[in-house]
């Protein structure tokens, strides 16, 4: 069983719309959450971070945690074409770290 | 500028040739890591470090050795490398492990062994 598990999409939505996308992880232990952007043939970047119950916004971002269902969101306000990229959710056990298969996600202009 | 950099950038060889990717970073980070990435598989963890001469392994360490004598760099040893290695790899390196601390990555090694 994947730890931490993600719609592989892809995933469409219109230029300024809200994109929504998911991830569920199996570890109750699990203690912070990430949400990274990759580009093609880029490194991956952080764009959000988020360790309690709750909405966290940042710009146009808003992570949402709920650890009672293991389950974590990325909201996308006002999507942008250069939002086009694969998101990775990631949570950290300890000292380690562990990634979805990540989310294709498109704007469409 | 604070960065981590990887080399080399790409690399094919051939089976059983001993390889080494190194991994530097200029922001005194105490936490390093190596992935892997696959398609359909995400990124997965080789090895981590949490400071000078603490190593230990990720979810895939089969097949790879890391060291990491000094604190900027850490190095990823494939001693006999094999075809199922072929992959983008990562490293990466945070102040520490932590709840609040952001992991940078490197641009990236895309190996191929034939």
């Amino acid at each position: 069983q994947k730890e931490v598990e993600q719609n592989s999409g892809p995933l469409s939505v219109p230029e300024g719309a809200i994109a929504s996308l998911n991830c569920t992880y199996s570890d109750r232990g699990s203690q912070s959450f990430f949400w990274y952007r990759q580009y093609s043939g880029k490194s991956p970047e952080l764009i959000m971070s988020i360790y309690s119950n709750g909405d966290k916004e940042d710009g146009r971002f808003t992570a949402q945690l709920n650890k009672a269902s293991q389950y974590v969101s990325l909201l996308i306000r006002d999507s942008q074409p250069s939002d086009s990229a694969t998101y990775l959710c990631a949570a950290s056990l300890d000292e380690k770290l562990t990634f979805g298969t990540g989310t294709r996600l498109t704007i469409i202009p | 500028e604070a960065q981590v950099t990887q080399n080399p950038r790409y690399l094919i060889t051939v089976t059983g040739k001993k390889l080494t990717v190194t991994c530097s970073q200029n922001m005194n980070h105490e936490y390093m890591s190596w992935y892997r990435q696959d398609p359909g598989l995400g990124l997965r963890q080789i090895y981590y470090s949490m400071n000078v001469e603490v190593t230990d392994k990720g979810d895939v360490p089969e097949g790879y050795k890391v060291s990491r004598k000094e604190k900027r760099n850490f190095p990823l040893i494939l001693e006999s490398p094999s075809p199922n290695q072929t992959s983008l790899y990562f490293c990466a390196s945070s102040s520490r492990f932590g709840w609040t601390d952001t992991q940078y990555f490197g641009p990236g090694t895309r190996l191929t062994v034939l």
